[in-house]
This record gives structure tokens, sequence and C-alpha cells, in this order.
């Protein structure tokens, strides 16, 4: 079956230290990777997508994931989180036409 | 820019009740979607539609229909609203050729009492 987990569901850092936040999935063909960032009482924005090529992809906001096939992984990672950071963050898989499987979510909690 | 727009943030409906949630979308995009959101389960997709008067089901389209009578507008429908139904409702768009990604409105908030 297809699936995403995200296996934390909040997480809580300090402002200026590294973030990182796990994905999951469980895709049979080739997945194209997504990370979107909701913040409160507001739609879903794409923070980076992964399609093919270089397995470490660059995103808006200073936030970067990497694609490991073989542990069917894709990690968001931003080295220095601001408190404006404080969101819940879905990662997805999919056919690249918006007909997506996402995670559960993981809430970001930012301590100044 | 790119825009989604749905027509309410907020709805409060009666068990029962017929519910039109209405979604437009002004970058001419082939693809359309209805989302579901609640808490703990991320985003569940109820229908999608890859064009005009065309619509496949989601995972969870059980007591929803929708409709798509013009490219630009992709309506979600409750036909006949139940409690198990409040949730966050999220509308999507996106192009129909490759390497695209979708694009977010702003939620409808629907509760049902």
């Amino acid at each position: 079956a297809q699936s995403v987990t995200q296996p934390d569901i909040h997480i809580t850092v300090s402002e200026g230290a590294s973030l990182e936040l796990r994905c999951n999935y469980s895709y049979g063909a080739t997945p194209y990777l997504f990370w979107y960032v909701q913040s409160p009482g507001q739609g879903l924005q794409l923070l980076l997508k992964y399609f093919s090529g270089d397995t470490l992809v660059q995103g808006i906001k200073g936030f970067e994931a990497e694609f490991k096939r073989s542990q069917s992984s894709f990690n968001l990672r931003k080295p220095s989180v601001h408190w404006s950071d404080a969101a819940e963050y879905f990662c997805a898989v999919g056919p690249n036409t918006g007909k997506l499987i996402f995670g559960q979510g993981t809430t970001l909690q930012v301590k100044p | 820019d790119v825009k989604v727009t749905q027509s309410s943030r907020y709805l409060v409906k009666r068990t029962g009740e017929k519910v039109f949630l209405e979604c437009v979308q002004d970058m001419d995009h082939e693809n359309m979607f209805w989302y579901r959101q609640d808490p703990g389960l991320g985003l569940r997709l109820i229908y999608f539609s890859y064009d005009v008067k065309m619509k496949e089901k989601g995972d969870i389209p059980e007591g929803y229909s929708v409709s798509r009578e013009k490219k630009e507008r992709f309506s979600l429908i409750l036909e006949s609203a139940s409690t198990n139904q409040t949730s966050m409702y999220l509308c999507a768009s996106s192009l129909f050729q490759m390497n695209t990604e979708a694009f977010f409105g702003q939620g409808t908030r629907l509760t049902v009492v």
C-alpha cells in the first residue's frame, strides 16, 4: 500500500538550532516527493519538491531535503530555525499531478 | 500570482443540510482536487478532476460528490451533511503537464452541528 509516515507528531526546537523533520514513504513507482508548510489558519505552501536528478534539493525559506532511495526517506532540514518557522509541515508523495498521499504532519514549535 | 480561492473560510451547517463548497482557480489549470484535513490524519483526497465534466474518486469519496462545469471552478457537495464531516477542506489545482506541483487554497473550516 502507498503511504507516507512522519514519525514525529510534534517537535520543539530552540531558535537558531538546526532542524530535521523525518519522512518515510512506501510507493510502488518512482516517487515524486514534496514538502509543504501550513501556518495556522492558512492553506499549504510548497517548500520544495523532488522529481529527479540531484538528490539534495533546495527550497524556499532556507529549507533543504535529501532523497534517499535506499531508505525510502525524504527528510527536511534547516540549519538555523527562526521563530517564524513555527508551523505544521507535511510530507507528500505521488505522481506529479497533485494527486498526493500526505503524511500525518509534524507540528514545529520554536522556543525563543 | 497563482491563486486558488475557496469561497468561504468558515461555515456552520446543520445535520442533513446540502452543503456546497466552492473553489476557483485563475491559473488555467486542468487538474483540480478536494482534500479533507483532520488532526493526526494529514490530508486525504476526496475527489479530483482532470478536465471539465470529468471526476474521479479519491480515497474517501463516501458522502461527497463534485461538480466541474467550468475549467476554473470545482465544487464539493455534501448531499446530507453529518457531524463526522466536520473538518477542514482544502482545494488544490495543478497543470496536467509533467513536473509541476499542486497549489492550495486557504481552506474552508466546516462545522456540522
